[in-house]
C-alpha cells in the first residue's frame, strides 16, 4: 500500500494565487521528498525535506514537515500557468520510495 | 549530462504476449528503481536494482521481472500479459540505493497498452 496520501487530489486555482498541498504518511520516515509531473511524463524532483527539519524554502516552494503530526504541506507561492501539473509526496519506506496518489494542480491563466 | 533514457515511449501489444522495457540511467548512478503508474492505483513500486542485483521488489505477481547489466542499465520484462498491464512505467535512477541516496531522476516512461 502506499505509504503518503495527498490532500485535497485536485485544486483549481488563479494565475499569481498560492496552491497548497498536504501529505500525509503512516510510519517514521528519514526524509519526505516532492515531486512534480506534467501530463504523463517523468517526475521531477522539486523539494526534500530531512526528518529533523521543520521548514526548507526553494523559490517559490516552500515545504513545511510535521513529524509528530507524520503529515507535510507543500505551499507553491504566486502560482503560473507552468505549474499545472500533478504533485506527488514521497518518504522512505520498506527501503524504497513510496508515492503518495498525488494532487492534480490546475493553474488558470 | 544526459538524462533517464526510457525505450520505447510507446507500445501497443495484445493479451498474452510478453513485453521488453528498458532503462539507461544517469551516467554514474548504479540504482535503477522501476514504477507502474496507472490512474487508479497510482505509482506503484516494481523493483529496484542496485550494482545488477535486485535490492527490493514490489507486490506484483511473477510476470514482472527484471534484470541490471554491468553498465548499470536495466530492463523490465511482462510476461502473458493482461488487459490491467496497461500503463506508464516509469524507470528513475540514483547514485545509491533509493532509500538512502534521496533525489530520484525519473525518465519520460514508457507507455503501455494491452488490446
Amino acid at each position: 500500500s502506499q505509504q503518503g496520501e495527498e490532500d485535497p487530489q485536485a485544486l483549481s486555482i488563479q494565475e499569481g494565487e498560492n496552491a497548497t498541498m498536504n501529505c500525509s504518511y503512516k510510519t517514521s520516515i528519514n526524509n519526505l521528498q516532492w515531486y512534480r509531473q506534467n501530463s504523463g511524463r517523468g517526475l521531477v524532483h522539486l523539494i526534500l525535506i530531512r526528518s529533523n527539519e521543520r521548514e526548507k524554502h526553494s523559490g517559490r516552494l516552500r515545504v513545511t514537515l510535521d513529524t509528530s503530526k507524520k503529515s507535510s504541506s507543500l505551499l507553491i507561492t504566486a502560482s503560473r500557468a507552468a505549474d499545472t501539473a500533478s504533485y506527488f509526496c514521497a518518504t522512505d519506506w520498506n527501503n524504497r520510495l513510496a508515492f503518495g496518489k498525488g494532487n492534480q494542480v490546475v493553474v488558470i491563466p | 549530462k544526459a538524462g533517464v533514457t526510457q525505450t520505447p515511449r510507446y507500445l501497443i501489444k495484445t493479451r498474452g504476449q510478453q513485453v521488453t522495457l528498458s532503462c539507461s540511467p544517469i551516467s554514474g548512478h548504479r540504482s535503477v528503481s522501476w514504477y507502474q503508474q496507472t490512474p487508479g492505483q497510482g505509482l506503484q513500486f516494481l523493483f529496484e536494482y542496485f550494482s545488477e542485483t535486485q535490492r527490493n521488489k514490489g507486490n506484483f505477481p511473477g510476470r514482472f521481472s527484471g534484470r541490471q547489466f554491468s553498465n548499470s542499465r536495466s530492463e523490465m520484462n511482462v510476461s502473458t500479459l493482461e488487459l490491467g498491464d496497461s500503463a506508464l512505467y516509469l524507470c528513475a535512477s540514483s547514485l545509491e540505493a533509493s532509500s538512502n541516496t534521496g533525489e530520484l531522476f525519473f525518465g519520460e516512461g514508457s507507455r503501455l497498452t494491452v488490446l
